[in-house]
């Protein structure tokens, strides 16, 4: 079954509210999580990595203020997609990890966001 | 800086035909490398890695990969080609210090009757 859970599957929304995509790992403590976002038919960039407890390290030409990260717990992280645009209609997608145990790397399903 | 590049964004079989899925990397120190697997509106779901060891690799549903070093490849394989396999494929590489995956552009793959 699904190690990691992403929620909403599907988001549609106005343009000027902001969304939260939340992500958690179901049977083990990830202690760093990361955000992708996918475009049609195009691969996956990293948007940033979040480590808990910490400050997300955002890649380079992410907005970090337009996609707010919070990975307050070790199985909950958020992104927050502030104040919308139709340009940031994408596939996003966390995954998850445990370093410290060498876990292997977990994706969640991914989350479908459409800005009218 | 890391790299992959995947060669031909759509590839087309039969069903039963040799499933071929070409990667290549660019890495500067010794890398670890994935296959990934997609399938519509979904997350991704590992197929194969390669860390140490071993050279050929063999994963999930029957696919196999193998690491070249010489030719900084690992391309994906399947002998025999099923119609579940019609995904999309991601090729990926991430350094040994860190858990970031650079993806390749991806692979269609279509599988015909």
């Amino acid at each position: 079954g699904a190690v990691v859970s992403q929620h909403p599957s599907r988001v549609i929304c106005k343009s000027g509210t902001s969304v939260k995509i939340e992500c958690r790992s179901l049977d083990f403590q990830a202690t760093t999580m990361f955000w992708y976002r996918q475009f049609p038919k195009q691969s996956l960039m990293l948007m940033a990595t979040s480590n808990e407890g910490s400050k997300a390290t955002y890649e380079q030409g992410v907005e970090k203020d337009k996609f707010l990260i919070n990975h307050a717990s070790l199985t909950l992280s958020t992104l927050t997609v502030t104040s919308a645009h139709p340009e940031d209609s994408s596939f996003y997608i966390c995954s998850a990890i445990n370093r410290g145990r060498n876990s292997p790397l977990h994706f969640g399903n991914g989350t479908r966001l459409t800005v009218t | 800086a890391q790299s992959v590049t995947q060669l031909g964004s759509h590839v087309s079989v039969s069903e039963g035909a040799l499933v071929l899925l070409r990667c290549n990397y660019s890495s500067s120190v010794p890398p670890y490398l994935f296959w990934y697997v997609q399938y519509p509106n979904q997350g991704l779901q590992l197929l194969l890695k390669y860390t140490t060891g071993a050279t050929l690799v063999k994963g999930i549903n029957g696919f196999e990969a193998e690491f070249k070093k010489s030719e900084t490849s690992f391309h994906l394989t399947k002998p025999s080609a099923h119609m579940s396999d019609a995904a999309e494929y991601f090729c990926a590489v991430s350094d040994r210090d860190t858990d970031k995956l650079i993806f390749g552009t991806g692979t269609r793959l279509q599988v015909f009757p």
